[in-house]
């Protein structure tokens, strides 16, 4: 099962752009979680920000929850060509033992 | 963080064939594990609740009989792909719980011939 959607599914930029990637979700949540995977590869651990929290920052890297509209925003600064990857966003749910559920993701493509 | 293994990194089989894929939890004990599959260009959708000691949780539509799992330790869960057909291709990725934290595996690749 997932959640709901990302927007937008593809995002280009030139290098030194911002990208916004958005992610909207369905059920009430404990944590959101952002991920990171290259092509063919695994997944890599980006941010969490928890149900009672409303913006974070690490590095680069912002991103806003907003409970009420079920929705989340990753925000990309100053993007490098390394950034070219696919990104999800995951969402905690309340249950324990419970698996995180993944958004459709967006890939963004940076050129230089 | 914790560390999960997943074995073999790549497979190629043949049609027909069963292939299984083991996933480790390395540093700690975990009861639950999930499995996960990745068609290419698409995200990861969740197959399956593996649990220690007890029968697998399966996602709507995830054929029970087909993908086999077993959780028979704390820090070992085994998906079994039984009978694989080339549309079983895809990115199998598993994970585990710790202390509210989820982590995942690196996946496994398989190609079914």
């Amino acid at each position: 099962s997932q959640q709901g959607e990302e927007d937008p599914q593809a995002l280009s930029i030139q290098e030194g752009e911002n990208a916004t990637m958005n992610c909207s979700y369905k059920t009430s949540i404990n944590n959101l979680q952002w991920y990171r995977q290259n092509s063919g590869r695994g997944l890599v651990h980006l941010i969490l920000i928890r149900s009672n929290e409303r913006e974070k920052h690490s590095g680069r890297l912002r991103v806003t929850l907003d409970t009420s509209k079920k929705s989340s925003s990753l925000l990309i600064t100053a993007s490098r060509a390394a950034d070219t990857a696919s990104y999800f966003c995951a969402t905690d749910p309340n249950q324990a033992g419970t698996a995180l559920i993944f958004g459709k993701g967006t890939t963004l493509s940076v050129s230089s | 963080g914790a560390v999960v293994s997943q074995h073999p990194s790549r497979v190629i089989c043949k049609s027909g064939t069963s292939v299984k894929i083991e996933c480790r939890s390395l540093d700690f004990q975990a009861t639950t594990m999930f499995w996960y599959r990745q068609f290419p260009k698409q995200s990861l959708m969740l197959m399956a609740t593996s649990n220690e000691g007890s029968k697998a949780t399966y996602e709507q539509g995830v054929e029970k009989d087909k993908f086999l799992i077993n959780h028979a330790s704390l820090t070992l869960s085994t998906l079994t792909v039984t009978s694989a057909h080339p549309e079983d291709s895809s990115f199998y990725i598993c994970s585990a719980r710790d202390r509210g934290w989820q982590f995942f595996g690196p996946g496994t690749r398989l190609t079914v011939l």
